[in-house]
């Protein structure tokens, strides 16, 4: 069964300019997550999908982070304009229905630097 | 909200060690606690989870927590600690909340095993 698959791996920016990643979920897998993990802190959810509604965007920096998932399969994170400290690692993970205590399987992320 | 403490951030160890991580977290309704790893160069990988039941749980090589509810604990353990285990472990609650089913992180614990 293949994972969680993200890109790019690795991403290098300068401040304000604009940045997407992409992610495609576990086939199957109604609900999709975007967290962020800062350097030496756990990671936080961003945004969560069921299918291709939101369901909790309360940590977004609406400002200038957006999220889609619009065919309810894979999703795009957009940060535009990039401040330096967005720097952090962007997991995309997803599970079966959402449902408490369900497993999350996580990709190997986007590493973003923004000088 | 709920929120997760890991008390050491960094352990060193030599192999064959036992090994014990602290995870409390606060929450006053129903949660289910998950331990994921990340070892060098990987993805965060599901350790274990307890989702009810028997509060001992065991998960892949060898690990087991026990969840305290009187004392909001999920500790992890591992009674002989090898190389392999070097990775980094975050202890996770999942809560209801921000109208889904939040997966909130603590900050990590570095594990180092020394040959």
């Amino acid at each position: 069964e293949a994972g969680v698959a993200q890109s790019p791996r690795y991403k290098i920016i300068e401040k304000r300019q604009s940045v997407a990643f992409w992610c495609n979920p576990i086939s199957g897998h109604a609900t999709l997550y975007w967290y962020q993990q800062i350097l030496g802190q756990g990671p936080k959810l961003l945004i969560q999908f069921q299918n291709n509604g939101v369901v909790d965007d309360s940590q977004l920096p609406k400002d200038r982070f957006s999220a889609e998932r619009l065919k309810g399969v894979d999703s795009t994170l957009k940060i535009q304009p990039a401040k330096l400290e967005d720097s952090a690692v962007y997991l995309c993970a997803s599970s079966s229905q959402g449902g408490l205590g369900e497993t999350q399987y996580f990709g190997p992320g986007t590493r973003l630097l923004v000088l | 909200a709920q929120s997760v403490s890991q008390h050491n951030h960094h352990v060193i160890l030599s192999e064959a060690a036992s090994l014990e991580l602290g995870c409390n977290y606060s929450y006053g309704g129903t949660v289910n606690l998950f331990w994921y790893v990340q070892y060098p160069g990987q993805h965060l990988q599901l350790l274990l989870k307890y989702f009810s039941g028997d509060p001992l749980v065991k998960g892949i090589k060898g690990f087991e927590a026990e969840f305290i509810k009187s004392k909001f604990s999920f500790n992890l353990r591992k009674p002989s600690v090898q190389w392999s285990d070097t990775a980094e472990y975050f202890c996770a609650v999942n809560a209801p909340g921000g109208g889904g089913n939040k997966l909130t992180f603590g900050t990590g614990t570095q594990l180092k095993v020394e040959l």
